[in-house]
């Protein structure tokens, strides 16, 4: 079952400017971590932050976590071309070593040049 | 460094008949596990293994789906009899402990 929720569903920007995709999850977490999916292979882990953590950066993607509201935020700044893909929010809640992970529905971002 | 590698990349078969996917995990990661994604539903977690041990099976859809892990190296996930609504993308994914999974290009399905 997917316990993320995401949205928009799709996104269409131009090249340079910035995307934003939210998430929304239902029960508490360890962590959540954003996923990205080109067309035609498998997810690639982006960025993870954890339950204690409010904000986070990597590079040009700024990933931001509101565990009062279960919700979740992924910024893409100064997007380009190569950016155009799918994105998923993971969610783990799990306990024990095995870490395992609820995805969202995703969210499909277009950047035109 | 090899990513997880999927086998085979493309399967189309009529229904009825069984259908094996493989999976190779990156060496040293201790946990694998098994996604299906479809239009539909998404992405979905099968089955899970911890040490080549299965911990999670309630993602399994029916009886008609298993999955082994015999070593740390190998893994299956098979579909007799398989049906059309089987057709999807299948994922495998590894990790070692608490890191992120890596996932493989998956095995895109079509039963007919």
């Amino acid at each position: 079952s997917q316990q993320g929720e995401e949205d928009p569903q799709a996104l269409s920007i131009q090249e340079g400017e910035n995307a934003t995709m939210n998430c929304s999850y239902k029960t508490s977490i360890n962590n959540l971590q954003w996923y990205r999916q080109n067309s035609g292979r498998g997810l690639v882990h982006l960025i993870l932050i954890r339950s204690n953590e409010r904000e986070k950066h990597s590079g040009r993607l700024r990933v931001t976590l509101d565990t009062s509201k279960k919700s979740s935020s992924l910024l893409i700044t100064a997007s380009r071309a190569a950016d155009t893909a799918s994105y998923f929010c993971a969610t783990d809640g799990s306990s024990g070593s095995a870490r395992q992970l609820t995805f969202g529905s995703g969210t499909q971002l277009t950047v035109l040049p | 460094d090899a990513g997880v590698i999927q086998s085979p990349r493309h399967e189309v078969t009529e229904m009825g008949q069984e259908v094996t996917l493989r999976c190779k995990p990156i060496s040293g990661h201790n946990s694998l596990f098994w996604y299906r994604q479809t239009m539909m539903r998404g992405l979905e977690l099968l089955i899970y293994f911890n040490n080549n041990v299965p911990i999670d099976d309630s993602g399994m859809p029916e009886d008609r789906f298993s999955a082994k892990m015999p070593n740390a190296s190998f893994s299956t996930l098979k579909i007799q009899p398989s049906e059309p609504r089987d057709s999807a993308v299948y994922f495998c994914a590894s990790s070692f402990e608490q890191t992120p999974q890596h996932f493989g290009d998956g095995t895109r399905l079509s039963i007919l």
